[in-house]
């Protein structure tokens, strides 16, 4: 199974701060088809988890232009270019390009 | 409006089955797969399996091959997932997903 590594496990930041995740996976995501299928998720407390990137760069729809994706093959990351009081939570990447489907363990971002 | 409805909480007992839903609307039912993931108690996400609704073929993770069946009724746009020989370990809420909108989950509880 393809393991995703995320770190760090917990982020502290002030309003208006920028912040990176960072997931590295055990293998590479390219699909034969050409497609890398690795998303980001944020779980607000109490909540169901929201997709916010998917195909690696791709900003899903209504969500702000705060949020960015980059990176390619086994590393990739999310930045958030400054972080407001709605974005806290908890953070996964998710690859689906490899089945069994597997999810990093989360990054918690919380305020300073 | 996308939406997937769950089905409400359960509090089953040990040795038992139970059966959750998740009702699709906003979009064709048949154009993609349903995804179920499990999540315990202040723990992460784990991948069950997915079912394409279009002909019920599946795939799950290994260690949930067991212990989860997935269906899909076509004609009332439900995906089902089925849960057999419950344990404390089950215990956790489930997710549906077509990876770009989530049910709200379902708490199940096994207890005595």
């Amino acid at each position: 199974d393809v393991v995703l590594t995320q770190t760090p496990p917990t982020l502290s930041a002030t309003i208006g701060q920028s912040v990176s995740i960072s997931c590295r996976s055990s293998q590479s995501l390219l699909h034969s088809n050409g497609n890398t299928y690795l998303n980001w998720l944020l779980q607000r407390p109490g909540q169901p988890p929201q997709l916010l990137i998917y195909l690696v760069s791709r900003l899903e729809s209504g969500v702000p232009n705060r949020f960015s994706g980059s990176g390619s093959g086994t590393d990739f990351t999310l930045k958030i270019s400054g972080v407001e009081a709605e974005d806290l939570g908890v953070y996964y990447c998710v690859q689906s390009t490899h089945a069994p489907y597997t999810f990093g363990a989360g990054t918690k971002l919380e305020l300073k | 409006e996308v939406l997937l409805q769950q089905s409400g909480a359960e509090l089953v007992r040990p040795g038992s089955s139970v059966k959750i839903s998740c009702k699709a609307s906003g979009y064709t039912f048949t154009d993609y797969y349903m995804h179920w993931v499990k999540q315990r108690p202040e723990q992460g996400l784990v991948w069950i399996g997915r079912i394409n609704p279009a002909n019920g073929n599946t795939v799950y993770a290994e260690k949930f091959k067991s212990k989860a069946t997935l269906t899909a009724d076509k004609s009332s746009n439900t995906a089902y997932m089925q849960l057999s020989s419950l344990t404390s370990e089950d215990t956790a809420t489930y997710f549906c997903t077509n990876w770009e909108y989530w049910g709200q989950g379902v708490m199940v509880t096994v207890s005595s």
